[in-house]
């Protein structure tokens, strides 16, 4: 089945640690998209990736980084420079910009 | 800025007590306006897209409205099964270069038996 794969679903840090969460997809898209989810807000865009090689900040870029090296993969890391790190993180992609976002399940990161 | 804001916050509803969701939407040019449920740790889950004012798809329960200030979400005789956060997003089609897609907050949707 096609789809969009996040690991891992839960995440512990410790405070002044960088993490790698883990994006993958089969679905053939060109474009793939980072979010982060707060309680009470809506999703926000961290990063997206239109095409290899290529990538842009969103709205909120700041504490984080991502690699677009292969067409089905996207990591994000979160750097100790972010300073709320804590929140669901959705990975997502789109066959193009105007077409609806396919997530991914989802990775819950905790920092302790 | 764009801005989507969706109301309620949180809707109760008995087993077959149909009601409608809220989405008002402040964009410069709307290019579409997508709505997605999402269950508790899990990432959101298409349900529909609308381009125009007018516009009306169906689901089995579930029916989206659009006009050119707001789209509605109307569920017809919930079940429990329903129970979701339910999201709206509303893409500009000004000039940016990745078709900018504003979320709204949610509508966290309960259904008792």
């Amino acid at each position: 089945d096609g789809g969009i794969t996040q690991s891992p679903k839960y995440l512990f840090r410790k405070e002044g640690q960088n993490v790698t969460l883990s994006c993958e997809q089969n679905l053939n898209h060109d474009a793939m998209y980072w979010y982060r989810q707060d309680p009470g807000q809506g999703l926000r865009l961290i990063y997206y990736s239109q095409i290899v090689n290529d990538f842009q900040k969103g709205d909120i870029a700041e504490g984080y980084s991502v690699s677009r090296e292969k067409k089905e993969s996207f990591p994000l890391t979160v750097t100790s420079a972010q300073k709320n790190p804590t929140a669901f993180y959705l990975c997502a992609s789109s066959i193009d910009r105007s077409q609806g976002r396919t997530f991914g399940s989802g990775t819950r990161l905790t920092v302790v | 800025e764009d801005q989507v804001t969706q109301s309620p916050e949180a809707l109760r509803l008995q087993e077959g007590e149909s009601s409608s969701l809220n989405c008002s939407y402040t964009v410069s040019g709307l290019r579409g306006l997508f709505w997605y449920r999402q269950d508790p740790g899990k990432g959101p889950e298409f349900l529909f897209t609308l381009y125009s004012a007018g516009e009306e798809k169906e689901k089995e329960r579930l029916k989206a409205t659009l006009t050119k200030k707001e789209s509605f979400l109307h569920i017809t005789a919930p079940k429990p099964e329903d129970s979701a956060t339910y999201l709206c997003a509303a893409e500009d089609a000004g000039g940016t270069s990745y078709g900018k897609l504003t979320f709204g907050q949610g509508t966290i949707l309960t259904v008792h038996p």
